[in-house]
């Protein structure tokens, strides 16, 4: 079945730029979106952005401009990029896929978790 | 843009029912989906587009709405139950996705 594996750097000093790729194993990274959702120590999930394999994107506006997901269908991944990180970009971050035609998240990674500390 | 509600906790014993609202905006026009999060582990759907169960959830695991709430609900609870439990619906009207603030199942 589909498998999806975030990595990344595990600490971000702030103000500088927070780079996850996800990697889909098991399947196609075609008619799906792609999605990054974080959870901040202690508390609730925030879904941040999705893109779709067409490469269109749709992003939390409450990340305004810091946030950018892309998609690689050529090696099945997709990445996050998120600029100017404080303490509060401290999260568990979770790649999740999202069925073209139901609107849930069906398949997660295990998540990995960054750490924005000077 | 939509915001959900829930309880931070409910508590059942064994063998009882638990029970989890979820509140919104006129969820007439919103699928709901239900989540299961395990400390430390990912969230894992538990129930999809109002009251389906993906393959390999159990039956005890149910759900309904009506009007501005929607209820998950787990029957003969057990103990491998507790986890947090997150309502998440699409906003269709930006294309965004909102969670619930998620309610922490504790057995008794």
């Amino acid at each position: 079945q589909v498998q999806l594996q975030e990595s990344g750097p595990g600490l971000v000093k702030p103000s500088e730029t927070l780079s996850l790729t996800c990697t889909v194993s098991g399947g196609s990274i075609g008619n799906y979106y792609w999605n990054w959702i974080r959870q901040p120590p202690g508390k609730g999930l925030e879904w941040l952005g999705y893109v779709y394999y067409s490469g269109s994107t749709n992003y939390n506006p409450s990340l305004k401009r810091r946030v950018t997901i892309s998609v690689d269908s050529s090696k099945n991944q997709f990445s996050l990029i998120l600029t100017s990180v404080t303490a509060t970009d401290s999260a568990v971050y979770f790649c999740a896929r999202r069925d073209y035609y139901d609107s849930n998240f069906d398949v997660w990674g295990r998540g990995t978790t960054v750490t924005v500390f000077s | 843009s939509f915001v959900l509600t829930q309880p931070p906790s409910v508590s059942a014993a064994p063998g009882k029912t638990a029970t989890i609202s979820c509140g919104g905006n006129n969820f007439e026009d919103h699928s709901v989906h239900w989540y299961q999060q395990k400390p430390g582990q990912a969230p894992v759907l538990v129930i999809y587009n109002d009251n389906d169960r993906p393959s390999g959830i159990p039956e005890r695991f149910s759900a309904s709405t009506s009007g501005n709430t929607a209820t998950l609900i787990i029957s003969r609870v057990e103990a491998g139950d507790e986890a947090d439990y997150y309502c998440q619906v699409w906003d269709f009207s930006n294309d965004h996705y909102v969670f619930g603030p998620g309610t922490q199942v504790t057995v008794l």
